[in-house]
């Protein structure tokens, strides 16, 4: 079974608009990485956000971590349409020595 | 460094035949993941090794299904025989220790 859980599976926003995706997990960890992945090609890292922290910024990226909640949302400010592709979270389980599950992803359009 | 290297990027075969999928990691990584991606499954984790040793392989579909790291710089992922269910796109993806992973561009399988 996955461990993160995104949400929602699919999203489509006008360039411009700010682009919000949620992820849920279920044990604890050492820290939650969201992940692009564009139509063909491998996932890209985006951002590592570890467990002792909060929120994190990376341009127009912004990352929060609720481990009370066991989750996380990612924020893309001010889309444009090259933002379009597949976003996944993925867990580094504190149990599971650097073991790295993923999501279902959120599939993420944007419209010129 | 080149990143995560894998070969071939596509392979069709006839139902039956051995596949071989490659991956060299990038150096210095103490991690490597096998991940298949499907539309109806998402992207799975099939098998983890820690320092060449295999420590999840929980996620590896059936015994027709084997993988190997013989040392630090190559692994590979084996199906034999092959069927048709078993076409997606096969990823590998290498990390050091509590950071993000990097992935490869993918092997896409078809088997007719």
């Amino acid at each position: 079974s996955q461990q993160g859980e995104e949400d929602p599976q699919a999203l489509s926003i006008q360039e411009g608009e700010n682009a919000t995706m949620n992820c849920s997990y279920k044990t604890s960890i050492n820290n939650l990485q969201w992940y692009r992945q564009n139509s063909g090609r491998g996932l890209v890292h985006l951002i590592l956000i570890r467990s002792n922290e909060r929120e994190k910024h990376s341009g127009r990226l912004r990352v929060t971590l609720d481990t009370s909640k066991k989750s996380s949302s990612l924020l893309i400010t001010a889309s444009r349409a090259a933002d379009t592709a597949s976003y996944f979270c993925a867990t580094d389980d504190n149990n599971a020595g650097n073991m790295l599950t993923f999501g279902g992803g959120t599939r993420l359009m944007v419209k010129p | 460094d080149a990143g995560v290297i894998q070969s071939p990027r596509h392979e069709v075969t006839e139902m039956g035949q051995e596949v071989t999928l490659r991956c060299k990691p990038i150096s210095g990584h103490n991690s490597l993941f096998w991940y298949r991606q499907t539309m109806m499954r998402g992207l799975e984790l099939l098998i983890y090794f820690n320092n060449n040793v295999p420590i999840d392989d929980s996620g590896m579909p059936e015994d027709r299904f084997s993988a190997k790291m013989p040392n630090a710089s190559f692994s590979t992922l084996k199906i034999q025989p092959s069927e048709p269910r078993d076409s997606a796109v096969y990823f590998c993806a290498s990390t050091g220790l509590n950071t993000e992973a990097f992935f490869g561009q993918g092997t896409r399988l078809t088997v007719v």
